[in-house]
């Protein structure tokens, strides 16, 4: 079935510093990755949608200067948060589609990467 | 946009059955999907509805009424490993994202 890895899968830093989450699809290309978060006991919320080759597209009320998206290639798709603080201490999970299917549920989600900002 | 509410928790003992309703309304939909997702780990895709009835896989059973914009996910012969938490998610028809509920925590008790 389809893998998708992320990395780290938790990372501390110190506020004001960025941090760099990587996310690989690496059995299949995705042409499209979902980028979510999630604080504790609460649901997951989208944060935005990264296309290859082209701009992301972010849901309403997320920041695209601190929240940086690329996706440079067909496997990987990275999320960089700049300039971090405490209340950006979330737990990050990104998707995968499976290009070619007609189904939203053919994604694939990677394990997670818990970052805490002291 | 959608609207996605699910119950907070819910507990169970071993063995025993478990419905979890979710009820939903939404501008423009692409199915209903039901996620499981253990503490610290990603959702791990469960079920998904896209026409009314009942979708049977194993322990797990998913009901859908588009109409009443209702779906419950049932959990037969409960074991200790699905204590968990359960997503029930709304596809859009526009694009491909998903919209998730607040999830609800199962504890199952020996």
């Amino acid at each position: 079935g389809a893998v998708v890895s992320q990395h780290p899968s938790w990372v501390i830093c110190k506020s004001g510093t960025s941090v760099k989450i990587e996310c690989r699809s690496l059995d299949f290309q995705a042409t499209t990755m979902f980028w979510y978060r999630q604080f504790p006991k609460q649901s997951l919320m989208l944060m935005a949608t990264s296309n290859e080759g082209s701009k992301a597209t972010y849901e309403q009320g997320v920041e695209k200067d601190k929240f940086l998206i690329n996706h440079a290639s067909l496997t990987l798709s990275t999320l960089t948060v700049t300039s971090a603080h405490p209340e950006d201490s979330s737990f990050y999970i990104c998707s995968a589609r499976v290009p070619g299917t007609g189904y939203t549920y053919e994604q694939y989600f990677g394990p997670g990467t818990r970052l805490t900002v002291t | 946009g959608q609207n996605i509410d699910q119950p907070t928790e819910m507990t169970a003992t071993e063995g025993a059955i478990v419905q979890i309703n979710c009820t939903y309304q939404t501008s423009g939909f692409n199915g209903l999907f039901w996620y499981q997702q253990h503490a610290g780990e990603a959702p791990t895709f469960l079920s998904y509805n896209v026409l009314d009835g009942l979708e049977e896989k194993g322990r797990f059973s998913s009901f859908l009424s588009r109409s009443k914009g209702y779906s419950y996910l049932l959990l037969k012969e409960l074991q200790m490993k699905d204590s968990a938490s359960y997503l029930c998610a709304v596809g859009s028809s526009n694009d491909y994202k998903l919209s998730f509920g607040a999830g609800t925590t199962v504890t199952v008790r020996a």
